[in-house]
């Protein structure tokens, strides 16, 4: 069974970058798509982005201008940057592998299927 | 953004009881909907996708309902192990968007 494995600073200064990082072992990250979710202090779930190993990649609206997400396929591995933090940044973020099913219409995504155990990113100064 | 109620926001029960939590959308979502769980701690697990498939592994006593904006979790026999947070998530349109999560404790 694929496993994967957040990793990264937990303390980020405002106005800083947020740099994390996601290993996937157990499988190869080539054929599949990646994401990433956060959830703040007591709040609910909140979708960031996801990256297909081929680079195409799409991010929740709200931090667009802000977020990247990229892959390294030669490592197995996937990236978040997140730009100009704020404390309405502090959250557990977590990775995951995204779904992918089959229908007469075409594929579709369905969610976050295998799950890293989250990392918490504290911003403050 | 398409927003996503769930009610109740907290449910109050026993083992062995049916539990049925409900998850509005604020627009016709089809059946692009996942329900998740999440035990205090842990990252959430994914139960059900498209609003009726259940993922593999997952229990029997799980399933999912609904199609448009309305649609529903059901357990039909609550075990133990399943007091936790439930949240859907919808994913027919982009930004993908959750509800604020449904908490099952124990009576």
């Amino acid at each position: 069974q694929v496993q994967l494995q957040e990793s990264g600073p937990g303390l980020v200064k405002p106005s800083e970058t947020l740099s994390l990082t996601c290993t996937v072992s157990r499988d190869s990250i080539v054929s599949y798509y990646w994401g990433w979710m956060r959830q703040a202090p007591g709040k609910a779930l909140e979708w960031i982005g996801y990256i297909h190993y081929t680079g195409e990649t799409k991010y929740h609206s709200s931090l667009k201008s802000r977020v990247s997400i990229s892959v390294d396929t030669s490592r197995n591995q996937f990236f978040l940057r997140l730009n100009s933090v704020t404390t309405a940044d502090t959250a557990v973020y977590y990775c995951g592998r995204v779904g992918v099913g089959a229908a007469p219409e075409g594929y579709y995504l369905f969610g976050m299927d295998v799950w890293g155990q989250g990392t918490t990113v504290t911003v403050s100064s | 953004d398409i927003q996503l109620t769930q009610s109740p926001s907290f449910l109050s029960a026993s083992v062995g009881d049916r539990v049925t939590i409900t998850c509005r959308a604020s627009q016709d979502i089809k059946n692009s909907l996942t329900w998740y769980q999440q035990k205090p701690g842990e990252a959430p697990n994914l139960l059900i996708y498209r609003a009726s498939f259940v993922l593999s592994g997952v229990p029997t006593r799980f399933s999912g309902s609904g199609s448009g904006t309305e649609f529903t979790l059901t357990i039909s026999s609550l075990q133990p192990e399943d007091f936790a947070t439930y949240y859907c998530q919808q994913l027919n349109v982009y930004p993908w968007t959750c509800g604020q999560g449904t908490k099952v404790e124990m009576k």
